[in-house]
């Protein structure tokens, strides 16, 4: 059972647009994380979203958290090749802090 | 200040064998979490521990284990090595056990890639 789903699954784009991932519960989850991986690397930690309708800025990237704490988004304006690879949402439950609960991930192409 | 650093890189072993992973935490953080992330997938939770006791344990049998040291490095052991074990397998500190209030935020090192043949 997949507690977090992310979607896309894959998206091919091209430099200098816009796009959005969604990461989808039925569950309520005490904060939310957003990670980038790429290839042969482990997750990098991008943003933690604790309050409900929370949105957080981190340079073309913005990430909201939803009000009822059950999903999130990641909007990215004007995508860079940089911007370029895996997309994670991981939340965490009150009672289970240390345990991370991962979408199955969102793997961006971003073409010159 | 160095990161979660993880050994071996790359490990490559036949079915029925055993492996140990090694991973150090960021410098202050007591909690060291262990995940599996098969090719494709996002990672799974196989175990927490925090101040040298276990905290939380996933879906995983009970061929792997895990400690931690007085240092707050730990191992990864997996006994009787199956193909499906083959994937990355990645280590996060976090300064915390992290709970309702406090969000655990983890960060990962770069992972041992396990191949079993």
């Amino acid at each position: 059972t997949q507690l977090l789903e992310q979607s896309p699954q894959f998206l091919s784009i091209q430099e200098g647009e816009n796009l959005t991932v969604y990461c989808n519960s039925s569950s309520v989850f005490s904060s939310l994380q957003w990670y980038r991986q790429e290839p042969g690397e482990g997750p990098v930690l991008l943003v933690t979203v604790v309050t409900g309708g929370e949105v957080k800025k981190l340079k073309r990237l913005t990430f909201q958290f939803g009000d009822a704490r059950k999903d999130s988004s990641l909007h990215i304006t004007a995508a860079q090749p940089g911007d370029t690879g895996l997309y994670l949402c991981a939340g965490a439950k009150g009672n289970q802090g240390g345990k991370l609960i991962f979408g199955q991930g969102t793997e961006l192409s971003v073409k010159p | 200040d160095a990161g979660v650093t993880q050994s071996p890189t790359h490990l490559i072993k036949t079915r029925g064998q055993h492996v140990t992973l090694r991973c150090s935490p960021i410098s202050g953080h007591k909690s060291v979490s262990w995940y599996q992330q098969v090719l494709g997938q996002g990672p799974q939770f196989i175990f927490q521990y925090y101040e040298k006791e276990e905290r939380g344990r996933g879906n995983f049998p009970d061929r792997f284990s895990a400690r931690q040291f007085p240092n707050y490095s730990s191992e990864l052991n997996v006994n009787a090595l199956l193909l499906g074990d083959s994937a990355l397998y990645l280590c996060a500190s976090s300064l915390l056990a992290g709970g309702a209030i406090t969000p655990n935020e983890q960060f990962f090192g770069p992972g041992t890639r396990l191949t079993v043949l």
